[in-house]
């Protein structure tokens, strides 16, 4: 079965630079999550999305900005990157009239130098 | 106080054995419950969603009971590949977008 796509995998930056991290939902899903994971850290949520409009927001810094497209992918936009950013970013998806578990793409490992 | 929680572990345990995570959440009104297994440097996937009337996949059952705000998940005769990081997730409510409280996870070592 199709799976949660996340680009790129790994990408390194340095201080002050900027991201675009991408989101593929599984077909047919409504809604796309990301969260962030430190090193030993629990998953966090940042921002989510359902049927392109902005649903929740967590604890996104105002250097990062997120959108769904119309095709329901969405993208992670990261400025003035810090070294604290250097984590594991996930994407996951819902299909929301189905149930409210959320599927999670393999990540992008961003690492700030 | 942290809204989700565990015991970290490890949990070391031969193959065979059975073994019992638990997890308390600390908001009444949370909605879903779910376990999520995590291996290292993976993304988090789904183990089980938890219902009140308690639910059973395999060698795996999981309990929710809500008066007490408490969360377990038994796994019966342990694998080798069941070593992971076992997630206790809660979500606060039931509608589009609503974020996934993690709990920071048990770590589960299963040796032969």
């Amino acid at each position: 079965a199709a799976g949660v796509i996340q680009s790129p995998r790994h990408l390194i930056k340095e201080k002050r630079e900027t991201a675009t991290l991408k989101c593929y939902p599984i077909p047919r899903h409504d809604t796309v999550y990301w969260y962030q994971q430190g090193p030993g850290q629990d998953p966090q949520f940042l921002i989510s999305f359902y049927e392109k409009m902005q649903s929740d927001k967590g604890s996104i810094p105002d250097r990062f900005s997120a959108q769904q497209f119309s095709d329901y992918h969405s993208e992670l936009n990261m400025s003035s990157l810090e070294l604290g950013d250097s984590a594991l970013y996930f994407c996951a998806s819902s299909l929301t009239s189905d149930s409210y578990e959320q599927y999670f793409g393999p990540g992008t490992r961003l690492t700030v130098t | 106080r942290k809204e989700v929680e565990q015991d970290p572990g490890p949990f070391n345990v031969p193959e065979g054995a059975t073994v019992a995570f638990n997890c308390t959440y600390s908001n009444s009104a949370s909605q879903s419950f779910f376990w999520y297994r995590q291996d290292c440097r993976k993304e988090p996937k789904l183990l089980m969603s938890v219902y009140s009337s308690g639910n059973e996949d395999g060698r795996f059952t999981a309990q929710l009971n809500r008066a007490s705000q408490y969360i377990s998940l038994l796994i019966r005769d342990s694998k080798l590949s069941d070593s992971a990081t076992y997630l206790c997730v809660v979500n606060m409510r039931n509608q589009a977008g609503t974020a996934l409280i993690f709990g920071k996870g048990t770590t589960l070592s299963v040796s032969s």
